[in-house]
């Protein structure tokens, strides 16, 4: 099946730094790619949809200039926490779409293994 | 808005049934999938339903009722290793790529 893959999986960093979460599609091309945070108990929650050469859709509630959402080629796109606080903690999950699947009905998003962000 | 309802926490017991209800409240219906997630890690694609009726996957069959917003999941001969979240969720109505998730049910497998 189709492979997505997260770096890192795990980063503790100081507040106020910054931090890249990068996603890649393994095995195949990625239309869109979107990411998703998580926390303790929670359901994952959409902050925002990246499709390759464009500009991201943010979700409402999600600052655009914080999280930053660059999405470069096919396999690969980045989120940027900017300037991160204690609250930004949690886990971030990113998924992609198969190209190759565009317009079938099932459509089903493959999830990379998330990152796990703890900021002190 | 959409509106999914799930149980919070269940407990099994090694070997038998348990059922997941979902109800949900959407503005329209493009479609519901299950989820499995355990502990720190992602989810893994469990089902999709879009028509009624029930979809069986091996030990995993999950079912939809339209006219009742309602699906289950059924996990049957339960294994240890199916102790993890499960995730109703369904896409947004409005919007094809976008998948709007539940809480989330925790099950407990007992020995």
């Amino acid at each position: 099946g189709a492979v997505v893959s997260q770096h890192p999986s795990r980063v503790i960093c100081k507040s106020g730094t910054s931090v890249k979460i990068e996603c890649r599609s393994l095995d195949f091309q990625a239309t869109t790619m979107f990411w998703y945070r998580q926390f303790p108990k929670k359901s994952l929650m959409l902050m925002a949809t990246s499709n390759e050469g464009s500009k991201a859709t943010y979700e409402q509630g999600v600052e655009k200039d914080k999280f930053l959402i660059n999405h470069a080629s096919l396999t690969l796109s980045t989120l940027t926490v900017t300037s991160a606080h204690p609250e930004d903690s949690s886990f971030y999950i990113c998924s992609a779409r198969d190209r190759a699947l565009a317009g079938e009905l099932h459509n089903e998003q493959f999830f990379g293994p998330g990152t796990r962000l703890t900021v002190l | 808005g959409q509106n999914i309802d799930q149980p919070t926490e269940m407990t099994a017991t090694e070997g038998a049934i348990v059922q997941i209800n979902c109800t949900y409240q959407t503005s329209g219906f493009n479609g519901l999938f299950w989820y499995q997630q355990h502990a720190g890690e992602a989810p893994t694609f469990l089902s999709y339903n879009v028509l009624d009726g029930l979809e069986e996957k091996g030990r995993f069959s999950s079912f939809l009722s339209r006219s009742k917003g309602y699906s289950y999941l059924l996990l049957k001969e339960l294994q240890m290793k199916d102790s993890a979240s499960y995730l109703c969720a369904v896409r947004d109505p409005n919007r094809d790529d976008k998948i709007i998730f539940g809480k989330g049910t925790r099950l407990h497998i007992l020995p």
